[in-house]
């Protein structure tokens, strides 16, 4: 039973390239999370997606921005014109419940950008 | 604001010896609290989660604490190994807000 699969775990773009970063929650889990970790600071919450729905985005940029989770195929956080501040460590969490209750959160192992 | 602060921010420690980390929150209302080990590189992994109503939870070597009155945790990890260097962090939830509260972390390095 696979664990939350992030992809790519390492991406480096150049300044005004997009970035696209997937994550495949544990199977059963229809709650995804996206958090964003800067280096010696605790995980920011981004996003929280449902099949097909956003739930809450408050998290995220307005601009440049976006999630989704469709419903084939993994969640994507996409990065339009990337800047030298997207550089982070960037993690998808997943759970069988909405986040909050008793319930487990399991992370995927993070995608790393890079803008240089 | 929901706030979790951690303390020491870092800690070394040699092989063998015990060591315990603090997590204070101002988290209201209290649903859970966390504490989940982040080695370098990786993603974080679940140690142990405590409600209201626990006040000590296991996992192997490491034992976590809840005081819900003071609103203060602490981790406790004994006879360290080198395998225990890494980041931990301590997460505090509310009933309904699934943003959590992560704090920044203490990091963790074990010295033979």
């Amino acid at each position: 039973n696979a664990g939350v699969m992030q992809n790519p775990r390492h991406l480096v773009r150049r300044r005004g390239q997009e970035a696209r970063l997937r994550c495949s929650p544990m199977k059963g889990h229809s709650h995804v999370y996206w958090y964003r970790q800067l280096p010696e600071e605790g995980l920011k919450f981004m996003v929280y997606l449902q099949k097909e729905n956003i739930i809450d985005e408050s998290g995220m940029p307005k601009e440049r921005f976006s999630a989704e989770f469709p419903k084939e195929g993994p969640s994507i956080l996409r990065i339009q014109q990337v800047v030298r501040g997207d550089s982070a460590a960037y993690f998808c969490a997943s759970s069988p419940e909405r986040a909050g209750s008793a319930g487990e959160l399991f992370f995927g192992e993070g995608s790393r950008l890079t803008v240089l | 604001k929901n706030q979790v602060e951690q303390s020491p921010q870092s800690l070394i420690i040699l092989e063998g010896k015990n060591c315990t980390l603090q997590c204070n929150y101002t988290v209201s209302p209290f649903s859970n609290l966390r504490w989940y080990k982040q080695d370098t590189g990786r993603g974080p992994v679940s140690l142990t989660i405590m409600t209201f109503s626990e006040n000590t939870k296991s996992n192997g070597r490491y034992t976590a604490t809840l005081d819900a009155d003071t609103k203060q945790s602490s981790l406790h990890i004994t006879a360290s190994q080198l395998s225990d260097s890494a980041s931990y962090i301590c997460v505090v939830s509310s009933p309904n807000d699934y943003k959590l509260s992560f704090g920044a972390g203490t990091t963790v390095t074990v010295r033979a």
